[in-house]
């Protein structure tokens, strides 16, 4: 199906393991953004790329890594999950970095670490 | 203090009433984003503005560069229309800096 998906939709994990999220656009979006969503803030940048193999921090990298070996995927992984990374995950892509250009967002992962 | 203010945070109307959302920013930007978050928590694009005003159906958004301000209005109030709606704006860091979001809830 056309358009931007992630997976898995919930995830719930352990203090200290490693998880990765999925992001997987149809769009051959240059752009792909990963967000988190927590009460109290508006969603903050953790991390963006322009191209595959181009990626940039955003306003809260720590304790993630992203890459992009293909356009149309963006994986984010959190190396060893802390509490303080239970939040929403939104995903997003656009075709350019202008202002003015629509970003597209995928339906969001709800990871819980206990 | 936050770079992007909206006001209320939570908006309670009957349906059929016009309703209007604040958002004030603090930094220079080239372009300002609403959008919309639904119950089921997908986001999607309402607008985007960088001058003037834009009408979509029952919904307007304008901003006013001068005074870092912009409104979203809503006429003729649904209960479909109840959502978050988010403020967005994008400054010099070519990234969208976003709003806190205002909590509507239309009755019927």
């Amino acid at each position: 199906d056309a358009g931007i998906t992630q997976s898995p939709r919930y995830k719930i994990t352990e203090t200290g393991r490693q998880v990765t999220l999925m992001c997987h656009q149809t769009w051959s979006h240059s752009y792909m953004f990963w967000y988190r969503q927590d009460l109290g803030h508006g969603l903050r940048l953790i991390y963006y790329s322009a191209a595959a193999d181009i990626t940039d921090k955003g306003e809260v990298p720590d304790g993630y890594v992203v890459s992009r070996s293909k356009t149309e995927n963006f994986p984010l992984t959190l190396e060893s999950a802390t509490r303080s990374q239970t939040s929403v995950y939104f995903c997003a892509s656009s075709e350019s970095i202008h202002g003015l250009y629509e970003q597209y967002f995928g339906p969001g992962t709800r990871l819980t670490v206990t | 203090k936050n770079e992007v203010e909206q006001s209320p945070q939570n908006l309670t109307a009957q349906e059929g009433e016009f309703i209007t959302i604040n958002c004030s920013y603090s930094v220079g930007i080239s372009a300002l984003h609403w959008l919309q978050q639904h119950p089921g928590g997908g986001i999607v694009s309402l607008f985007m503005l960088s001058s003037g005003k834009k009408k979509h159906g029952r919904l307007i958004a304008t901003i006013n560069i001068q005074e870092k301000h912009s409104s979203l209005h809503i006429t003729a109030s649904h209960p479909r229309d109840s959502a978050v709606y988010i403020c967005a704006v994008w400054g010099s860091g070519s990234r969208l800096t976003f709003g806190e979001g205002t909590q509507l809830t239309v009755n019927p």
